[in-house]
């Protein structure tokens, strides 16, 4: 166990429907970070979050939205799915920004399955 | 944006093997990491060097933070069965976001 938890750990939807991601980071981490893989590929950077504010945004659509609450955890936010979407969604978390390179420590993923 | 080139990109090799794979950067990072994928996993960390030159083992791991700063290595020793995954390089500068290359696929045949 990471310490980061991701709820659900599958979903099955269908296009055009949304979902909401969920991610409780580890104890102490301020930092929440949303990454996407789809098969095959590496791991693509959504957005971050730290301490309730956005800090960084990456290739995220503006279909996806995401948030940090006040008890850190952070929800990802996925509306009018399309078939593309269909991935593992992580979420990783660190003490702050990551500086000295502590890295970051990743939840197990969401997988997400577009029908 | 900063992009990390990760290679080989897959590696087929019988148990047994010696493994080895690196990750180039045309940035300097003062930080590089390396983690292990499982399927079906979250990535999880392997090895982290924190300054140019060092060589830092776990296990049968090696990784090297190389000189320029801009490289870095990881090598796996007597590759067992569960060596398998994907293996991704990171690296970090400053307070900005890690920078992952696109991973490093090890299959091992029995």
């Amino acid at each position: 166990d990471s310490g980061v938890t991701q709820t659900p750990k599958h979903l099955i939807t269908a296009t055009g429907q949304r979902v909401t991601l969920r991610c409780s980071p580890r104890s102490g981490d301020l930092s929440v970070y949303w990454y996407q893989q789809s098969l095959d590929q590496g791991l693509q950077f959504l957005i971050q979050y730290y301490n309730g504010e956005e800090r960084a945004k990456g290739n995220i659509l503006e279909r996806f939205s995401a948030q940090q609450f006040p008890d850190l955890h952070s929800e990802l936010n996925l509306s009018s799915l399309e078939l593309g979407d269909s991935a593992l969604y992580f979420c990783a978390s660190s003490v702050g920004h990551p500086q000295g390179g502590y890295g970051y420590t990743f939840g197990s993923g969401t997988r997400l399955t577009v029908v | 944006g900063q992009q990390l080139n990760q290679s080989p990109q897959s590696m087929f090799i019988q148990e047994g093997e010696d493994v080895s794979m690196n990750c180039t950067s045309s940035s300097i990072f003062n930080t590089w990491l390396w983690y292990k994928q499982d399927p079906g996993e979250g990535p999880v960390l392997l090895i982290a060097l924190y300054k140019a030159g060092e060589l830092t083992s776990n296990g049968r791991l090696t990784a090297q933070f190389g000189i320029t700063r801009k490289d870095s290595f990881l090598n796996i020793s007597a590759s067992i069965p569960s060596d398998v995954g994907i293996y991704f390089c990171a690296g970090l500068k400053g307070a900005q976001k890690l920078v992952f290359g696109q991973g490093t696929r090890l299959t091992i045949n029995p």
